[in-house]
């Protein structure tokens, strides 16, 4: 089974510090991704990377960056955190295909609070 | 937007009966995906539909797929408390290969026992 690891469950930090969320996958996965969910908004697109070191912006890249240092582990910075960063994170990945877009793993979320 | 829309945006339904769900979009299509939430958790793939199929089954899932309409919808059949969550469906753009999802609002399933 594809297992999807995110650092922690839950985080509360002040505003202003450096924060990092860290996701590890380990089915050999290319694609990984976060999504920021808030409720009445959805699931968003933050951040996507189709290979060690490759990232993509996705549709909320504002306020972060991301970092891909080895294939199977994909963090998600938050280089001076906001209030209005206070939201659940998901991390996903997928197979990379030539053909076609395949589902997505995700990991159990970390609700951050940043106060 | 190409974020699917679903409907209605909350069921409530006895254990036993059967729980529809639609989702509408508006561009075309390379396939669509349904996803469920339980509370606090992340989410996890139900079934994938591509454009050139109608139909598909998973157990008690059942998803069809009118891309004239641009709509799908999401069946389960005899519900059990444990259905209880939020259902997401996902479209992905025709460019196909890697193409992102995008995630509708979602739908609050509660199955009463």
């Amino acid at each position: 089974d594809v297992k999807v690891t995110q650092s922690s469950r839950y985080l509360v930090k002040r505003t202003g510090e450096k924060v990092f969320l860290e996701c590890v996958q380990d089915m050999d996965h290319e694609n990984m991704f976060w999504y920021r969910q808030d409720p009445g908004l959805g699931l968003r697109l933050i951040y996507f990377s189709y290979d060690v070191k490759m990232k993509e912006k996705g549709d909320i890249p504002e306020g972060y960056s991301v970092s891909r240092e080895k294939k199977e582990r994909f963090s998600l910075i938050l280089e001076s955190a906001s209030t209005n960063q206070t939201s659940m994170y998901l991390c996903a990945s997928s197979f990379l295909a030539l053909a076609e877009t395949y589902e997505q793993y995700f990991g159990p979320g970390t609700r951050l609070t940043v106060t | 937007s190409q974020q699917g829309e679903e409907d209605p945006q909350a069921l409530s339904i006895q254990e036993g009966e059967n729980a529809t769900m639609n989702c509408s979009y508006k561009t075309s299509i390379n396939n669509l995906q349904w996803y469920r939430q339980n509370s606090g958790r992340g989410l996890v793939h139900l079934i994938l539909i591509r454009s050139n199929e109608r139909e598909k089954h998973s157990g008690r899932l059942r998803v069809t797929l009118d891309t004239s309409k641009k709509s799908s919808s999401l069946l389960i059949t005899a519900s059990r408390a444990a259905d209880t969550a939020s259902y997401f469906c996902a479209t992905v753009l025709p460019a196909g290969a890697n193409s992102k999802l995008t995630f509708g609002k979602g739908i609050t399933l509660s199955v009463r026992p």
